[in-house]
């Protein structure tokens, strides 16, 4: 079975533009959650998403955004880029949103804001 | 608001050596608590949960961890750690009946293994 797949995987930005990040969950998993994991703040909560709606969002301003697809697949956006922006962003999929199914990582989207 | 400590931003141990690597959380309800772990180079996967029941959860690779309520914890233990297990390690708190999309994670912990 397929792991978790984002794509790409490195991105180099510049202040100002915006970007789009990838996800495929594993096949059969419905729930997809976004993070951004820097070294100071470690991993942070973006957003959730399940049946194609956000069900949960992180204390990130509007400039990040994402959306679910009818096959799951998940895209996160972000406006306007600034230099803090620069992270790794990783997807995770879970069957369902309960704790019973455990969250399963990608590789995660090195973004570089220059 | 919830919140997860580590206690130990890097550790260093000798093959063999015991580990204990602390995890405390900051939630006044029931949670779900977790460790994640990433090896150098791969994703971050499951090491072991706590849900409810024996408060003494035992993982893949021999680890283990004890859920001591009363002092909000979750500390991860290994008898006999092993070169392999040079990896950076995660505590997450779920709020009971959360979603497991939502966790909340410590800094992580480096757990770095001489040979």
């Amino acid at each position: 079975k397929a792991g978790v797949t984002q794509t790409p995987r490195y991105l180099i930005k510049t202040r100002g533009q915006q970007v789009t990040l990838s996800c495929s969950p594993i096949s059969g998993h419905r729930s997809v959650s976004w993070y951004q994991q820097t070294p100071g703040q470690g991993l942070q909560f973006l957003f959730e998403y399940f049946s194609e709606t956000q069900r949960n969002k992180g204390n990130f301003p509007g400039r990040f955004s994402g959306r679910q697809f009818s096959n799951s697949r998940s895209e996160m956006n972000v406006s306007t880029l600034e230099l803090g922006d620069s992270a790794l962003y990783l997807c995770a999929s879970s069957l369902d949103r309960g704790g019973g199914s455990p969250l399963h990582f990608g590789n995660g989207t090195r973004l570089t804001v220059t | 608001a919830q919140s997860v400590s580590q206690h130990n931003h890097h550790v260093i141990l000798s093959e063999a050596a015991s580990l204990e690597l602390g995890c405390n959380y900051s939630y006044g309800g029931t949670v779900n608590l977790f460790w994640y772990v990433q090896y150098p180079g791969q994703h971050l996967q499951l090491l072991l949960k706590y849900f409810s029941g024996d408060p003494l959860v035992k993982g893949i690779k021999g680890f283990e961890a004890e859920f001591i309520k009363s002092k909000f914890s979750f500390n991860l233990r290994k008898p006999s750690v092993q070169w392999s297990d040079t990896a950076e390690y995660f505590c997450a708190v779920m709020s009971y009946g959360g979603s497991q999309g939502n966790l909340i994670f410590g800094k992580g912990t480096k757990l770095s293994v001489k040979p």
